[in-house]
Order: structure tokens, then sequence, then C-alpha cells
């Protein structure tokens, strides 16, 4: 069973805060990491796929940097909006055997406005 | 371009009934998923397709559940008989490649209710 950790489990910040959440995974065999963002009844839709070390990603004012040497990834936020109020989960994928896909439970971010 | 359809979008059943779930992937996509999420926990694979094949069943329970993809196109995810433990979100994904790499996309879920 493969470890993705996902770190808060869920925080409030005030609306023009930025904010960042953490995504861990095993460091060895690292094939890819995905993020997904969940709005409440909406279908969970992809933010970024990363497959190298160092890897960089942004998305308007979201953004994600990968470390796989460690076995972190992180989340950024900048400037958060109501609209960014949702369920962020991260998905680790592994070399060898069966390749499948191993979710994290999720960030629950609630922006305030 | 039409998202992944599921259906029904809420089912409520009576413990040690059957229930089944529809899938239909985005068109051209190889790879179909079926996912369980459980309240507070990460979607959870039960059985991955690449075109009708399915190519990794290792946890979908098999004495209840059953997977069909057919012509390679939608998919069906049955339970029966269906227990009070089984009252979760059922996602469906697809993907158009093959490969763990690749984007998936989602559909809206089944939320089942067993009382």
């Amino acid at each position: 069973i493969l470890n993705v950790e996902q770190s808060p489990q869920s925080l409030h910040v005030q609306e023009g805060d930025s904010t960042n959440f953490t995504c861990s995974f095993p460091s060895s065999n690292f094939y890819a990491l995905h993020w997904y963002r969940w709005e409440t009844a909406k279908s969970p839709e992809a933010l970024f796929v990363m497959t190298l070390n160092g890897d960089e990603k942004k998305k308007g004012q979201i953004s994600a940097t990968l470390n796989t040497k460690e076995g972190y990834s992180y989340l950024y936020i900048k400037g958060s909006q109501p609209e960014d109020s949702a369920t962020y989960l991260c998905a680790f994928s592994g070399r060898g055997g069966y390749q499948k896909v191993t979710f994290g439970i999720g960030t629950k971010l609630q922006v305030i406005p | 371009e039409a998202g992944v359809v599921q259906s029904p979008r809420y089912k409520i059943i009576e413990k040690k009934q059957p229930v089944a779930f529809w899938c239909n992937p985005i068109s051209g996509h190889n790879t179909l998923y079926w996912y369980l999420q459980n309240l507070g926990q990460g979607p959870e694979l039960l059985i991955r397709y690449e075109n009708e094949e399915a190519v990794d069943d290792s946890q979908l329970p098999k004495d209840r559940f059953s997977a069909e993809r057919l012509k390679g196109v939608d998919s069906t995810l049955k339970i029966q008989p269906a227990e009070l433990g089984d009252s979760a979100v059922y996602l469906c994904a697809s993907s158009p490649g093959v490969g763990v790499q690749e984007t998936q996309y989602f559909g809206p879920g089944t939320r089942l209710l067993v009382l």
C-alpha cells in the first residue's frame, strides 16, 4: 500500500490571502504526480501533472512544485478567492508492477469573503 | 466536447438489493477507471480498463462487485448484494491513452446510500 499524505486536511483563509499545502509520497520509483481540484457538487478537475524533479507548473494564480528526491509537492494559491474553495487532491503514480494512481485524502480549502 | 457522463447521480437502496452504475467516457478515451470514495478519504481505484480489457482489478471485491466494458466504450459497475458499508461516492474517469502519467477526466460521481 502506497502512502500518499496531504496536509493540512482542511484550512480556512481570508480572501486575498496566499496559501499552500503539501503532498508527500514515496520517493522511490516515482513516475508522476497529479493535482486535482474538486469543487462541491462538481467533477474533480485536473490542475497539473508533473513528472520531473524540480518541475514547476502554473495555472493562473495556482502553482505547484515537485521534489521527487525527498518525496513532496507543494501547491500554492496566490491571493485566494472564494471560487478557489474546493478540495485539492494529489495523486501519485509509481513505476513497476501494476502502474496505478494512489490518491491522498485531499486538503479542503475554504476561502472566506 | 462532452465530459464523462455518469448515471444515476444519486441512488438510495436497501441492503441486500442489487445496484448498477453506468459510465460513458469521453469519446476516444481508451482508458476507463472506476473509483470508490468514502467520506473523508481519497478516491480508491476499483478497476481500470484499457479498451475492453480489465488491466487492474486487484482492489475490486469480486464476491459482490462486478464490472464490464464490453465494447471498449461505456461501462457498468454492479454491486450485488449491497451492504451498508458500500455507501459512498462512485467515480468514473477516463483518459485518452494508457499509462498512469495521463490526466484523468472525471465524471460527477454516483452517490450511493445503502439503508
